[in-house]
């Protein structure tokens, strides 16, 4: 079975400090890994995604993530936080069962960014 | 090109009443899911609907059912209230169905049950 951990509910860090947000994933298959954030009581929000080929995935707002097979780990990075990244954020597996695509998310990251 | 929408935004309900979400899906998207997120969790898958057929359900009860109308559209229905039942319900869509296609989310109905 698919499953996704994100390390750290809850992570700060200071304005200009670099941004690490940790996602472990099991998959007996090649996954797809996707990250979301979710600002408050808003949807959530494609950052990134590894599909297939190179393994560091930039994204949106400056992040990036790599894949590592031999870690089987999907971590989100930003060299210098800003205060507007202040959200939760979410890793998700995309799983395909018996025709139905869904995601698996992990319980989430929220991160702070102290001025 | 507009996004996905949900209403209504809030709703507050009583335990054991019933109630309706609507999703509208971005153009061009046949697909819906229906997620729920519970507070301080990820969203859980509840289920998808493609080309107006159920294609497939997380796990939750059966008084969870949905609707795909032909423009795609969705409502998530959900009978005899319970208070675990109060989330953050997402709606999302993608323009068909792949693993490696992103889902589109629109911004919740966050339901309170009381």
């Amino acid at each position: 079975a698919q499953s996704v951990t994100q390390l750290g509910s809850h992570v700060s860090v200071s304005e200009g400090a670099l941004v690490l947000l940790r996602c472990n994933y099991s998959s007996s298959v090649p996954p797809y890994l996707f990250w979301y954030v979710q600002y408050p009581n808003q949807g959530l929000q494609l950052l990134l995604k590894y599909t297939t080929g190179a393994t560091l995935v930039k994204g949106i707002n400056g992040f990036e993530a790599e894949f590592k097979k031999s870690e089987t780990s999907f971590h989100l990075t930003k060299p210098s936080a800003h205060m507007s990244d202040a959200a939760e954020y979410f890793c998700a597996v995309s799983r395909s069962t018996s025709g139905t695509y869904k995601y698996i998310f992990g319980t989430g990251t929220r991160l702070k960014v102290l001025a | 090109e507009t996004g996905v929408t949900q209403s209504p935004t809030h709703l507050i309900k009583t335990r054991g009443q019933q109630v309706t979400l609507r999703c509208s899906s971005q153009s061009g998207h046949n697909t819906v899911s229906w997620y729920q997120q519970a507070l301080g969790q990820g969203p859980q898958f509840i289920f998808q609907y493609y080309r107006e057929e159920e294609n497939g359900r997380g796990n939750f009860p059966p008084r969870f059912s949905g609707l795909q109308f032909p423009n795609y559209s969705s409502e998530l229905n959900v009978n005899a209230l319970e208070l675990d039942d109060s989330a953050l319900y997402l709606c999302a869509s993608s323009p068909w169905m792949s693993s490696y296609n992103e889902q589109f989310f629109g911004p919740g109905t966050r339901l309170t049950v009381l």
